[in-house]
Parts: structure tokens; C-alpha cells; sequence
């Protein structure tokens, strides 16, 4: 089954305990991108990618890092977690950066105390 | 800047119901504009696309429009079923300079279909 998978789907953590948030899609997807959603906010884009080795920000990257090492993979990396890093965050990938055929991930809601 | 806009945030309707959601953007240079679907505890699901140069797509009950002069797209439902209470997002996409695009999302209207 063509897929994103993310992990963990939930997650507690203290504020500067560093934490991924790993990402895996099986549709060997050039692009893919994490997104952040917060209530009465549309999805804001924290970071993507084009194709392996190839990364940007987008429009909230503040204390976030990615990596691409793998096609497959696209991890997000928080270094020191802060509390208005809590969010519930998705990744999605697609064939094309034009927004056609994207599909996501189930999510991941952090909460950071 | 582009901004999406979509009113209401909640609707409540009986079943069975025709029902229009609206969408609304601020820059009609658009690439696409695509609606999706979130389910609680699921990711989001891409329900229609339309390309700038279409005025509607359909698929089964659903119907979108797309009136860039306007910078207005809705999503209509026919016969509402409690399965499509969910929250319904609309995107559009952008042509940056750089040859990259970009998604530009609404918050959200969040759908209760009442038996």
C-alpha cells in the first residue's frame, strides 16, 4: 500500500530534550515536505525537500532541522524543544512540487511542557 | 501575499443536505487549487484538484468550482451522509520566482453531519 508513515503519533517531552520525528514513504516521492497545524491556522510548510540531499526552508523552519539523506526517509529533527513548538505536525510527499497527487502521513501531535 | 481564506470554521447540517463550503484567496495567479479532507487522528486526503485553467472538477457527490476573477472556490456536497463530517481544507498553489511552488492552506471548515 502506497504510503507515509510517521513516527511516533504522539509525543510528550520536556522543553531542550532534543527529539526526531521520523518520516517514510513508499512511492519513491522526490519531494516531500513537513508541515505544522495549529488551531484556527492553515497548514504552514516547516521545511522541504526536492530530492535527496536537497533541502529549503519554508515558512516556519525556527527550530527545526531536516535531513535527506534517503530518498524514502525525511526525518524532522526538533534540537531543543521549546513549548510553542507544540503542534500536531505532518509529512507529506508527492511525485511533483506543483502540489498535485500529495499524500500524507497520519500526523504526529507533540506537546512540549 | 497570498492568503486563503474559508468561512464558516464549523457547519452543522442534517443529513441528507445539499451543502457549499467556501473558499477564498487573495492573488488569482494560482497554479491549482485542490480540496482535502481530515479525519481526526488521520492525515489529510486530496479530494479534488483543479488546475487554473478549469472552472470545476467533480467526483461523485463532490463538485468544486474555481472562479479565479473572483478569487473564490466552493466545495459542494450533495445528499450529505454523517460519513463526511470531517474538516475540509482548502489549498491553492503558487509559482514562485525561482520555479519552485508553493502550497498556501486554509484553515479549515469543519463539517458535522447530524442523522
Amino acid at each position: 500500500e502506497a504510503q507515509v508513515t510517521q513516527n511516533p503519533r504522539y509525543l510528550i517531552t520536556v522543553t531542550g530534550k532534543k527529539l526526531t520525528v521520523t518520516c517514510s514513504q513508499n512511492m519513491n516521492h522526490e519531494y516531500m515536505s513537513w508541515y505544522r497545524q495549529d488551531p484556527g491556522l492553515g497548514l504552514r510548510q516547516i521545511y522541504y525537500s526536492m530530492n535527496v540531499e536537497v533541502t529549503d526552508k519554508g515558512d516556519v523552519p525556527e527550530g527545526y532541522k531536516v535531513s535527506r539523506k534517503e530518498k524514502r526517509n525525511f526525518p524532522l529533527i526538533l534540537e531543543s524543544p521549546s513549548p510553542n513548538q507544540t503542534s500536531l505536525y505532518f509529512c507529506a510527499s508527492s511525485l511533483s512540487r506543483t502540489g498535485n497527487g500529495y499524500t500524507f502521513g497520519s500526523g504526529t501531535r507533540l506537546t512540549v511542557v | 501575499k497570498q492568503e486563503v481564506t474559508q468561512i464558516p470554521a464549523a457547519l452543522s447540517v442534517p443529513e441528507g443536505e445539499n451543502l457549499v463550503l467556501n473558499c477564498s484567496f487573495t492573488d488569482s495567479a494560482i497554479y491549482n487549487l485542490q480540496w482535502f479532507r481530515q479525519d481526526p487522528g488521520k492525515g489529510l486526503t486530496s479530494l479534488l484538484l483543479i488546475q487554473s485553467s478549469q472552472r470545476e472538477q467533480t467526483s461523485g457527490r463532490l463538485n468544486a468550482s474555481l472562479d479565479k476573477s473572483s478569487g473564490r472556490s466552493t466545495l459542494y456536497i450533495a445528499a450529505s451522509q454523517p460519513g463526511d463530517s470531517a474538516t475540509y481544507l482548502c489549498a491553492v498553489s503558487l509559482r514562485l520566482m525561482d520555479s519552485n511552488y508553493q502550497l498556501i492552506w486554509g484553515a479549515g471548515t469543519k463539517l458535522i453531519i447530524k442523522p
